[in-house]
């Protein structure tokens, strides 16, 4: 089955640049997707690639796909207080679900 | 428009008890999925239903039941519920049946003594 890897904890400091970074088993997806969590909160779609894509570029937030070594990273630029959240990699399952990644919690210092 | 509605937003259960849990999609969305996530970890797939029908089931057991009405709404029902039940259940919606992005709601935390 799918399995779905990610750093449970990152730290940054207001202002740099942050990097979670997604590693996976199953390349059949089609679209790879990020989505953030606040405390107690739902998700938040943030972004996504289609799997013939290498790169996406959306404001702050950069995708990066290697289909090669299976590795998938967000990274968010310029980092604020009001990014920090758990971010969760996540991956089309057949046509009907979304599998998970564990979850990376970012804690913005400022 | 309005997102993905959960109701309520809160709950607490005892052991044994059983729970039913609301779900209002985006107005156009025909899809509702269910998940479940325990604290810590990653939501996990319990059941996607398109056209008042389901159209996928993870490893869930025969406790977790649901269903779509014909505005789309959606219900998730736990029977008999266990200590390990506790977690919190998010819906999400999308326009079609297969390979659409999903929104989701603010879940449901429910919390079982």
């Amino acid at each position: 089955g799918e399995d779905v890897e990610q750093s449970l904890f990152l730290s940054v400091r207001e202002g740099d640049s942050s990097v979670i970074n997604c590693t996976y088993t199953d390349s059949s997806s089609t679209y790879l997707y990020w989505y953030k969590q606040e405390p107690g909160a739902g998700l938040q779609l943030l972004t996504y690639i289609f799997s013939n894509m290498d790169m996406k570029q959306d404001q702050r937030l950069t995708v990066l796909l290697n289909k090669k070594d299976k590795h998938l990273s967000l990274r968010i630029a310029d980092t604020q207080t009001g990014d920090s959240a758990i971010y969760f990699c996540a991956f089309t399952m057949g046509a009907n679900n979304l599998f998970f990644g564990t979850g990376t919690r970012l804690t913005v210092i400022p | 428009d309005a997102g993905v509605t959960q109701s309520p937003t809160h709950l607490i259960k005892t052991r044994g008890q059983q729970v039913t849990l609301r779900c209002s999609p985006i107005s156009g969305h025909k899809s509702v999925s269910w998940y479940q996530q325990v604290l810590g970890q990653g939501p996990q797939f319990i059941f996607q239903y398109y056209e008042k029908e389901e159209r996928g089931r993870g490893n869930f057991p025969d406790r977790f039941s649901a269903r779509q009405f014909p505005n789309y709404s959606s219900e998730l029902n736990v029977n008999a519920l266990l200590l390990g039940d506790s977690a919190l259940y998010l819906c999400a919606s999308k326009r079609a049946g297969g390979g659409d992005t999903q929104y989701f709601g603010p879940g449901t935390r429910l919390t079982v003594l």
